[in-house]
């Protein structure tokens, strides 16, 4: 199922610039996950959302990162002065409900951020 | 914290052979297991889930996994792979009544025609 829709697909920013990640879930979903994969480690968590509320952010970076969930419209990710550290593949899921009660998170295709 | 480690993270193998992952997880309490694959240049998908009853679990393509409460696993199983297997699968936890599922590093696969 690739309904959950990440764009841009790769992002090259340059050290202080801003990045910004979008993610449409798919329809009818109302939970949205971010995951961040650095090179040759597994995902890992950032932030769950739902619609207009931040629900857990215990994976997010303290300073520089940001994300929402507006009413209308798709997930943003958003890093600020963006580092070379923060070159990664940024993933987003979605799931109808709380995980433990639809056992599925539906993945995008991820981002692709390069920090030069 | 629940923590999920995946024992190997790049595995060969001919077509034909059997294929075991291992994945241990550490959380006392109780949790829903899963494990995802990643194709090349696709998106994460799920193979099988465990969450309650029978510990041995049918997934998609052949799959299964067994969960081995007193050994805090879930383990991969396949007997016999296809080169279309080659790709990078995931082991996950969910603790139940948490809100987010926590991966394990990845094992890559790579199937030999």
């Amino acid at each position: 199922n690739a309904g959950v829709m990440q764009n841009p697909r790769h992002l090259v920013r340059r050290r202080g610039q801003e990045a910004r990640l979008r993610c449409s879930p798919v329809k009818g979903h109302s939970h949205v996950y971010w995951y961040r994969q650095l090179p040759e480690e597994g995902l890992k968590f950032m932030v769950y959302l739902q619609k207009e509320n931040i629900i857990d952010e215990s994976g997010m970076p303290k300073e520089r990162f940001s994300a929402e969930f507006p009413k209308e419209g798709p997930s943003i990710l958003r890093i600020q002065q963006v580092v070379r550290g923060d070159s990664a593949a940024y993933f987003c899921a979605s799931s109808r409900g709380q995980i433990e009660n639809t056992g599925e998170l539906f993945f995008g295709e991820g981002s692709r951020l390069t920090v030069l | 914290a629940q923590s999920v480690s995946q024992h190997n993270h790049h595995v060969i193998l001919s077509e034909a052979a059997s294929l075991e992952l291992g994945c241990n997880y550490s959380y006392g309490g109780t949790v829903n297991l899963f494990w995802y694959v990643q194709y090349p240049g696709q998106h994460l998908q799920l193979l099988l889930k465990y969450f309650s009853g029978d510990p041995l679990v049918k997934g998609i393509k052949g799959f299964e996994a067994e969960f081995i409460k007193s050994k805090f696993s879930f383990n991969l199983r396949k007997p016999s792979v296809q080169w279309s297997d080659t790709a990078e699968y995931f082991c996950a936890v969910n603790a139940a009544a948490g809100n987010k599922l926590t991966f394990g590093g990845g094992t890559r696969v790579l199937v030999k025609p």
